[in-house]
């Protein structure tokens, strides 16, 4: 049991290029969301997945795209890199009717130069 | 608009002593509060939570303190010990089952031996 993982843990990337950060989870949990963590900001939420079939934008969307292939998977896509979006990305998982925890992976370093 | 605040980014207590960590939200809509603690290079993890129906929640070392009129909320660890060097993440969530979870900035603790 796994849990939630992320791939790739690092990757750099050249401005205007694209990439696609991989989260799937293993624990059957309706929601999905993806975060950006930055030096004093905290975590901001830039997209969630209420349930499979749906996305909704959170505080900071612009840039990004998001599918919810399935129920274990929630990808991020950055279409044309920028560096304003070096940061660490953390993708989590929640399961409707357990409170509030959600279940983190170990994050994504992406780096734009 | 921060509507979690983690005023202290740091936190030094000494081993064995109480640490206490501090929260303020300006959103009166949140009914559900929750404490992430993040060791460097992992995702976050649930460490505990509190309804806005309740004053204290207690797990072990760990008590989360609401106080609803002035909008501020503590975590206290007593005892401290090593292990609990890590930065803490005050979260807030709004009422309904998908609402979008809201974090602070984050305070790193260090606990000295």
């Amino acid at each position: 049991n796994a849990g939630v993982t992320q791939t790739p843990k690092f990757q750099v990337l050249k401005t205007g290029q694209s990439m696609t950060l991989q989260c799937a989870q293993d624990m059957n949990h309706n929601s999905m969301y993806w975060y950006r963590q930055d030096p004093g900001m905290g975590l901001r939420l830039i997209y969630y997945s209420a349930s499979e079939g749906t996305t909704d934008k959170g505080e900071v969307p612009n840039g990004y795209n998001v599918s919810r292939l399935n129920k274990r998977e929630f990808s991020l896509r950055l279409e044309s890199a920028a560096p304003s979006q070096t940061s660490v990305y953390f993708c989590a998982a929640r399961l409707f009717g357990n409170g509030d925890t959600q279940y983190f992976g170990p994050g994504t370093r992406l780096t734009v130069l | 608009d921060q509507q979690v605040k983690q005023n202290s980014p740091s936190l030094s207590v000494q081993e064995g002593r109480i640490s206490i960590l501090n929260c303020d939200y300006t959103n009166s809509m949140f009914d559900y509060f929750l404490w992430y603690k993040k060791y460097p290079a992992e995702g976050p993890t649930f460490l505990i939570s509190i309804s806005s129906i309740k004053d204290k929640n207690e797990d072990g070392r760990f008590t989360v303190f609401l106080n609803k009129s002035a909008k501020h909320l503590s975590l206290h660890i007593v005892p401290s010990q090593p292990g609990d060097s890590a930065v803490y993440f005050c979260a807030a969530r709004g009422s309904g089952g998908y609402q979008k979870v809201t974090f602070g900035t984050g305070t790193k603790l260090q606990v000295i031996p």
